[in-house]
């Protein structure tokens, strides 16, 4: 298994310009997350999924879109970047189950907005 | 909704000695409490969690606490090596965001030789 894959690895963008960050996972979990984790805050919940077709906001919305049409990928889109979101991105996904909640990360994505 | 502090933000220790990190969270309806460990450069990677209906969890030389009625949890390394220095983060789960985790803001654990 790859587990959670993330690309691209590293990404500069142009202020105002859009793109993807691509995520994948191949566990056949039903929960996958989107965050942004900054120097010294820690990891902060963009937006996340509990199922194919399901999406909700986390904490630090604003400036991003998810979709999840099948349960391997999870593609967060920024709409118009701004230096603010410079940041490093996670994905993550775990098992639905009660008994599993043991979130899995991918190697993440550094975005930097100029 | 749910908040998670975490403190100290640095901590250093002479290799050999304990470290012990603490959380506080603020959701009474949180049951799940992790800690993971991210060393510079890479992914967050589980290293121990505890449930609401355990009170203490050890493997090995790490060790996890819950305070449930202070909702406080605290994190204990003992013999710490050298391999140990990295950060660490608590989270604990969330009703208002459908049981996703809320994060602390990191330990940096600094293990002197």
């Amino acid at each position: 298994n790859a587990g959670v894959t993330q690309t691209p690895k590293f990404q500069v963008l142009k202020t105002g310009q859009s793109m993807t960050l691509q995520c994948a996972q191949d566990m056949n979990h039903e929960y996958m997350s989107w965050y942004r984790q900054d120097p010294g805050m820690g990891l902060r919940l963009i937006h996340y999924s509990v199922g194919a077709g399901i999406t909700d906001q986390g904490e630090v919305p604003n400036g991003y879109n998810v979709s999840r049409s099948t349960t391997e990928d999870f593609p967060l889109r920024l709409l118009s970047a701004a230096p603010s979101q410079t940041s490093v991105y996670f994905c993550a996904s775990r098992d639905g189950l009660a008994s599993s909640y043991e979130q899995y990360f991918g190697p993440g994505t550094r975005l930097t907005v100029t | 909704g749910e908040n998670v502090e975490q403190h100290p933000s640095t901590l250093s220790v002479q290799e050999g000695d304990s470290a012990v990190i603490k959380c506080t969270y603020s959701d009474s309806a949180s049951n799940y409490f992790p800690w993971y460990k991210q060393e510079l450069g890479k992914r967050p990677q589980l290293i121990i969690d505890i449930r609401s209906n355990v009170g203490e969890k050890k493997d090995q030389r790490i060790a996890v606490t819950l305070n449930k009625t202070a909702k406080h949890f605290s994190l204990h390394i003992t013999e710490t090596q050298p391999e140990d220095s990295a950060v660490y983060f608590c989270a604990a789960n969330s009703m208002d965001s459908n049981y996703q985790l809320i994060w602390g803001a990191g330990t940096k654990l600094i293990i002197k030789p």
